[in-house]
């Protein structure tokens, strides 16, 4: 089955840039999906195909996605972008939907 | 607006069953996949089954396979998924969820709409 890794956490201060890694083999030829969650609530879709931002999110987020590794940045990182993010596609070959293990990302 | 809102959950011993259901609002419910994906205590998120628009089709984590059933009624807009010889490794919250952008296959990318979740607890 397909396998999406992500590293388990990411400190960064505020202001700064936070790059969250999602590898997988030959992640470039799938559509990537993020997805941020917050302690006690739902994941929330923050960015799709790669790099589609869904209405209200805001332009500080985007993504990459090239042969085997996916990239969620947040920019100008808040307070409030702490929580954990997941990436997720859908594999062909199996007709399954796999997420990565998730990164929590802290703002120091 | 979009509501997805679940039911049903709780404690029980394993070997035992339980159905989820989880009631739609706000959108068109016949023309969307719907999809259960689950989180253990402190984990990361797993898919456990989507269903197709029509309830024609449907796919399971090979954990569940067997063993849970995932079923649509487009008439109540309610998505259900049932579960039966539940293990203590299926305790988590389950949420349902939205499936969009869908591919040439018709299949969807991902999960645009998600509920609040429901805690099942599995143990004696």
């Amino acid at each position: 089955s397909y396998v999406l890794t992500q590293p388990p956490s990411l400190s960064e201060a505020p202001g700064k840039t936070a790059s969250i890694t999602c590898e997988g083999n030959d992640i470039g030829s799938k559509g990537v999906h993020w997805y941020q969650q917050k302690p006690g609530q739902a994941p929330l879709l923050v960015i799709s195909f790669d790099n589609d931002r869904p209405s209200g999110i805001p332009e500080r987020f985007s993504g990459f996605n090239s042969e085997n590794t996916a990239t969620l940045t947040i920019s100008r990182v808040e307070a409030g972008d702490e929580a954990d993010y997941y990436c997720q596609v859908w594999d062909r070959s199996s007709g399954h939907w796999v997420f990565g293990g998730g990164t929590k990302l802290t703002i120091v | 607006e979009v509501q997805l809102v679940e039911s049903g959950g709780g404690l029980v011993q394993p070997g035992g069953s339980l159905r989820l259901s989880c009631a739609a609002s706000g959108f068109f419910f016949s023309s969307y996949w719907m999809t259960w994906v689950r989180q253990a205590p402190g984990k990361g998120l797993e898919w456990v089954a989507s269903i197709k628009q029509d309830g024609s089709e449907k796919y399971y984590v090979d954990s569940v396979k067997g063993r849970f059933t995932i079923s649509k009624d487009n008439a109540k807009n309610s998505v259900y998924l049932q579960m039966s010889s539940l293990r203590a490794e299926d305790t988590a919250v389950y949420y349902c969820a939205r499936g969009e952008g869908y591919n040439y296959e018709s299949f969807p990318s991902y999960f645009d709409s998600w509920g609040q979740g429901i805690l099942v607890t599995v143990s004696s």
